[in-house]
C-alpha cells in the first residue's frame, strides 16, 4: 500500500522567514518517485520537483531546496525567504515504478500563508 | 502544444443530471488519469487507461465511467450527479515511463445541488 503524510495542515509565516514543509511516505516497492506540486489560489497543479528512490541527493533551487532522506521515508521541503507569492497549498505525492497505474498518491496538502 | 485541456472550467447541476467531463492531451501520452479533489484533501483516483480501449478503476470509481476510444480523449462520464460529486476534477496523462512526469489539466470545478 501506499501511503501519504503531511502532518501540517497549514503554516503561516512572515515574509523573508525560512519554512520547511514536511512529507512522509510509505511504500513496499523498491523503485518509486516522489514528487511536490504547489496549487496557488487559482487552482492548478504546478509541479515543482521529481525525486527517484536511487537518488537521496538533496536539491536547491533557487529559493527552493528538497531533502530526501530513505532512512526515515521523508522528503521534505523547504522554502528560504518565503514571499507572499509562495502562498499556496503544497502537496507531497508518491508513485511506484510498477506494472499498473502508476498513478500519484497524494498527501492531503499544506496550505502555506506568508504574511506580508 | 496545448498540453491537457480539461472543459467546462466551471459547472453546476442539479442532483439526478448527468453530464460528461472532457479531456483532451496532444502529446501522444499513453497514460491518461481522471482524480477528484474534495475540500482541504489531496487528490484521489477515479480512474485510469493505459491506452486507448483500455481503462480501469481507481480509487474511487463509484458514480462514473470512462471511456478511451482514442490516445488523445479521456472523457468522464456523471451518471445520475450527487451532492457527494461536488469537487474539484483533475485530468492528467503522462507518457509510458515515470521519470518522463505528469502533465495536468487546470481542473473543472463541479458543483452539484
Amino acid at each position: 500500500a501506499q501511503k501519504v503524510t503531511q502532518a501540517q495542515t497549514e503554516i503561516s509565516v512572515v515574509e523573508k522567514e525560512d519554512v520547511t514543509l514536511d512529507c512522509v511516505y510509505e511504500t513496499r516497492d523498491t523503485t518509486y518517485y516522489l514528487f511536490w506540486y504547489k496549487q496557488p489560489p487559482s487552482g492548478e497543479l504546478v509541479f515543482l520537483i521529481r525525486r527517484n528512490s536511487f537518488d537521496e541527493q538533496n536539491e536547491i533551487s533557487g529559493r527552493y531546496s528538497w531533502n530526501f532522506q530513505k532512512s526515515t521515508s521523508s522528503f521534505n521541503f523547504t522554502i528560504t525567504a518565503s514571499q507572499v507569492v509562495d502562498s499556496a497549498v503544497y502537496f507531497c505525492a508518491l508513485s511506484p515504478d510498477q506494472t499498473g497505474a502508476n498513478n500519484l498518491f497524494f498527501g492531503t496538502g499544506t496550505r502555506l500563508t506568508v504574511i506580508p | 502544444n496545448a498540453g491537457v485541456t480539461q472543459t467546462p472550467k466551471f459547472r453546476i447541476l442539479k442532483i439526478g443530471q448527468s453530464m460528461t467531463l472532457q479531456c483532451a492531451q496532444d502529446m501522444n501520452h499513453n497514460y491518461m488519469y481522471w482524480y477528484r479533489q474534495d475540500p482541504g484533501m489531496g487528490l484521489k483516483l477515479i480512474y485510469y487507461s493505459v491506452g486507448a480501449g483500455i481503462t480501469d478503476k481507481g480509487e474511487v470509481p463509484n458514480g462514473y465511467n470512462v471511456s478511451r476510444s482514442t490516445t488523445e480523449d479521456f472523457p468522464l462520464r456523471l451518471e445520475l450527479a450527487a451532492p457527494s460529486q461536488t469537487s474539484v476534477y483533475f485530468c492528467a496523462s503522462r507518457r509510458t515511463g515515470i521519470v518522463y512526469g505528469y502533465t495536468f489539466g487546470s481542473g473543472t470545478r463541479l458543483t452539484v445541488v
